[in-house]
């Protein structure tokens, strides 16, 4: 199968700082990429994604990174909120048809 | 609202049971999946259907069964083969299979008596 991590396992920030969790991945065939963040007890939630023709992408509050020489995909969370500590992980897809595969997570703690 | 609706939220299994988490959508979804979550590890995919009476088996399909009656529900059974069956299972849908945003249930804890 794909092979999906990340980084850091665990992360802590203070309130009003900004955050940033990684992931790599495995496949260069991968071209589509989802960020998820999933409170305790709660299924998954989309935060954002990003196709492998863009480099950046930008929400609101949030930025994904995708850097395909690397094989490296981030999310910067600007200002983060004491409503952002969960866990979030990203999956990767590598075409119609093909399934998405999930990263193991990263577990963000906000310090008021 | 629009979305996805598993039930029960916490299930109970005793030896050589089987048993069915329920799994309902109205976002007029084509796609639906089932995830089972263990602490530490990434979702991995039991079963996924593209359209009705269509299913086809995931990474870890042994044990589990599903149907696809209706658009709106697809129904998990765990059954007694399923030897380590205590996990988080979530259901998710799409408009566009395997592509498309996967939107996500807030998931059924399963343990066994």
């Amino acid at each position: 199968g794909e092979s999906v991590g990340l980084h850091l396992p665990t992360l802590s920030v203070q309130e009003g700082d900004n955050s940033i969790i990684n992931c790599a991945y495995s496949n260069s065939a991968s071209d589509y990429f989802i960020w998820y963040k999933q409170e305790s007890g709660k299924g998954p939630q989309f935060i954002i994604d990003i196709r492998s023709n863009m480099d950046k992408r930008q929400g609101q509050r949030v930025t994904v990174l995708l850097n395909k020489t690397v094989k490296h995909l981030s999310l910067q969370i600007a200002a983060t909120q004491p409503g952002d500590s969960a866990v979030y992980f990203c999956a990767e897809n590598t075409g119609p048809g093909n399934q998405f595969y999930f990263g193991t997570g990263t577990s963000l703690t906000v310090i008021p | 609202d629009g979305g996805i609706t598993q039930s029960p939220k916490y299930l109970f299994r005793k030896e050589g049971q089987n048993v069915t988490l329920s799994c309902e959508q109205n976002l007029n979804h084509d796609a639906m999946y089932w995830y089972r979550q263990d602490p530490g590890q990434g979702l991995r995919l039991i079963y996924y259907s593209q359209i009705v009476n269509d299913f086809q088996k995931g990474d870890i399909a042994e044990g589990y069964s599903v149907s696809r009656e209706k658009k709106e529900s697809f129904p998990l059974t765990v059954t007694s083969a399923q030897k380590n069956p205590t996990a988080f299972y979530l259901c998710a849908s799409s408009i566009v299979a395997s592509r498309g945003v996967q939107h996500f249930g807030d998931g059924t804890r399963l343990s066994i008596l």
